[in-house]
């Protein structure tokens, strides 16, 4: 699965939208990108996931670039709750194919009051 | 309400002893898997199991076993081989549906004594 690099950091006023980047411009057409977060000392949450259209859930969007190599997960309005880090990861779409994920260090996120 | 359990929550060992930490799940996840986490990395797949009676190593299995007797459980211990055992352990859960993200646990923090 290809590799994702993410800012180490991001700060984001509350009530304000968090675009939060995610590169991954090795990835390969039938993997899909996938948004976690993890507040400390809890376990991961999934958030979004998309192939190369935009998703948009109740927690999230997720913009996707047309050329595939990069992505946004967009928290529309941002709350204190949603300070954690982010993780952003491509995986092929079939439940085998599991060793290669790779989960690098994420964007930790903090909303201030 | 369905999910993932982890339990204890904290785990303390003296060296040289195992240690199994409990997962169970209620979501009817055919897929489970046993990450590790240690400050300041990423998530590490230590097994992982697509079905009942079946499982794979991941990237740091030496020094861990698991077992899949059933489709709700799936324990992991930590042996004595295991030289540095002192980390986050995350369990999680995944539809036989491969695109689907994972469920994760709330974690099991282990300290060796």
């Amino acid at each position: 699965d290809a590799k994702t690099t993410q800012p180490p950091s991001m700060d984001c006023a509350e009530g304000r939208a968090a675009n939060l980047p995610c590169n991954h411009s090795t990835i390969s057409g039938n993997e899909y990108v996938y948004w976690y977060r993890q507040i400390h000392s809890q376990g991961p949450q999934y958030i979004i996931h998309g192939l190369k259209n935009n998703e948009t859930n109740e927690m999230a969007s997720l913009i996707i670039t047309e050329d595939r190599k990069s992505s946004t997960l967009i928290l529309p309005h941002a709350t204190l709750r949603d300070t954690a880090v982010y993780y952003c990861i491509v995986r092929v779409a079939h439940a085998g194919n599991n060793r290669k994920l790779i989960w690098g260090l994420g964007t930790s996120l903090a909303v201030n009051p | 309400d369905g999910g993932i359990t982890q339990s204890p929550k904290y785990l303390f060992r003296k060296e040289g002893q195992n240690v199994t930490l409990s997962c169970e799940q209620n979501l009817n996840h055919d897929a489970m898997y046993w990450y590790r986490q240690d400050p300041g990395q990423g998530l590490r797949l230590i097994y992982y199991s697509q079905i009942v009676n079946d499982f794979q190593k991941g990237d740091i299995a030496e020094g861990y076993s698991v077992s899949r007797e059933k489709k709700e459980s799936f324990p992991l211990t930590v042996t004595s081989a295991q030289k540095n055992p002192t980390a986050f352990y995350l369990c999680a859960s995944m539809p036989g549906q491969a695109n689907y993200g994972y469920t994760f646990g709330s974690g099991t923090r282990l300290t060796v004594v």
